[in-house]
This record gives C-alpha cells, structure tokens and sequence, in this order.
C-alpha cells in the first residue's frame, strides 16, 4: 500500500509571512507528483506536476522542489496572503502505476 | 484544459436512501474518476468510469454501492446506494491523465443522518 504523508496537518500564518509544507512519498519507483490548491467550496486546482528529481517550479509566490531519492517535496509560499487560504494536496504515481494517491492535506490559513 | 460541472454540490440524506452525483465535462475524455474525501482523510479513488465498458472500481469499493454510468464522452454519475452515516463525505469527479495534472468538478458534499 501507497503512503504519501503531509506534514503539518494545518497551519496557521499572518499576512506577509512565508510558510512552507512538506509531502513525503515512497522512494522508490517514482514516477511524477503533483501538488493542488483546494479552496473551501470550489474545485481542487493543479499547482505542479514534478517527474524529475530536482525539479523546481514556481508559479507566482508559490514554489515547489522535488527529491525523488529521498521521497519529499516541499511547497513554498512567499509571503502569505489571505487569498491564499486553502488546503494544499500532493499526489504521487509509481511508475507502473494507474491512478493518483493522495496525502491528507495541509491546511492553510492566512490571518491579515 | 477542462471545465467539469458537478450537482448537487451538497445534500443531507436520510440513512437507507440513494443519491447520484452529476458531472458534465465541457469536451470529451476518455475516462473519468470518481474520488471521496472522508472528514480528515485523504482524496481516495472510487472507481475509473470509462464510454462503453464497466467502471474499474478500486479495493474496498464495489458496483452495488457506488454504481456508475458513463452514457457517453461528457457525462458521468456515480450513485451512493443505501447510505449510512459512514458515506458522509465530500464526492469528486475528474478528467485527466496521471503524468497530467487532473481537472476537478466542485464536489458535492454529503451528508447523512
């Protein structure tokens, strides 16, 4: 059985501040990851998909690293706004694999 | 990219009753996956809903529960038969390839008493 972790479960920041999150996922026979952005009451939105170890994508304030040799990627928020609240997924695929697994989340919430 | 529309996008049930879950895709895909979020759990995989054959459904769920129609390339439901209290979950459709980053509808909560 697959096992993708996220770490922490929520978190809570002010405006301004810059927070990260981790997602740790089997070492092995990796394939590609991806992040979401999920707001409460809209649908879950692709942030990344990352398939090469040292992988680093940005998009805006937010950035992603990758280290399939190790089994974690980490997400980057640059300085938090509120509009940034939301829960932040991972998904990893094994190579061979079919189908997206999925951490718990962390959940995200920006105080101004 | 792909625009899916998802209804309802919540309803309370009483236990024993059915709900099917709506999801139009604004193109045509190849297959469509249904997933369940559990309070505090992670995005699970129901069922893989693909034109012209049988879903593929995922261990731990099965047809009776979680039947699935796939008329054709745009449109999908999934339905929650005889519901329990457990089936209180947040039900999201899909579109999109697992090295592709995947297209959600808005979700439907549901709740049961």
């Amino acid at each position: 059985i697959l096992n993708v972790e996220q770490s922490p479960q929520s978190l809570h920041v002010q405006e301004g501040d810059s927070t990260n999150f981790t997602c740790s996922f089997p070492s092995s026979n990796f394939y590609a990851l991806h992040w979401y952005r999920w707001e409460t009451a809209k649908s879950p939105e692709a942030l990344f998909v990352m398939t090469l170890n040292g992988d680093e994508k940005k998009k805006g304030r937010i950035s992603a690293t990758l280290n399939t040799k190790e089994g974690y990627s980490y997400l980057y928020i640059k300085g938090s706004q509120p509009e940034d609240s939301a829960t932040y997924l991972c998904a990893f695929i094994a190579e061979y694999g079919n189908k997206l697994v999925f951490g718990a989340g962390t959940i995200l919430r920006v105080k101004s | 990219s792909a625009v899916i529309s998802q209804k309802p996008s919540r309803d309370i049930c009483q236990r024993g009753t059915s709900l099917t879950i709506q999801c139009q895709v604004d193109s045509q895909v190849t297959m469509m996956f249904w997933y369940r979020q559990q309070p505090g759990q992670s995005l699970t995989l129901i069922a893989t809903a693909n034109q012209g054959s049988e879903a593929t459904y995922e261990s731990g769920f099965v047809i009776d529960k979680f039947p699935i129609s796939r008329p054709n390339l745009t449109f999908s439901t999934l339905t929650v038969s005889n519901m329990s209290p457990e089936d209180s979950s947040i039900y999201l459709c899909s579109v999109g390839g697992v090295s592709e980053k995947l297209f959600f509808g808005s979700g439907t909560q549901l709740s049961v008493l």
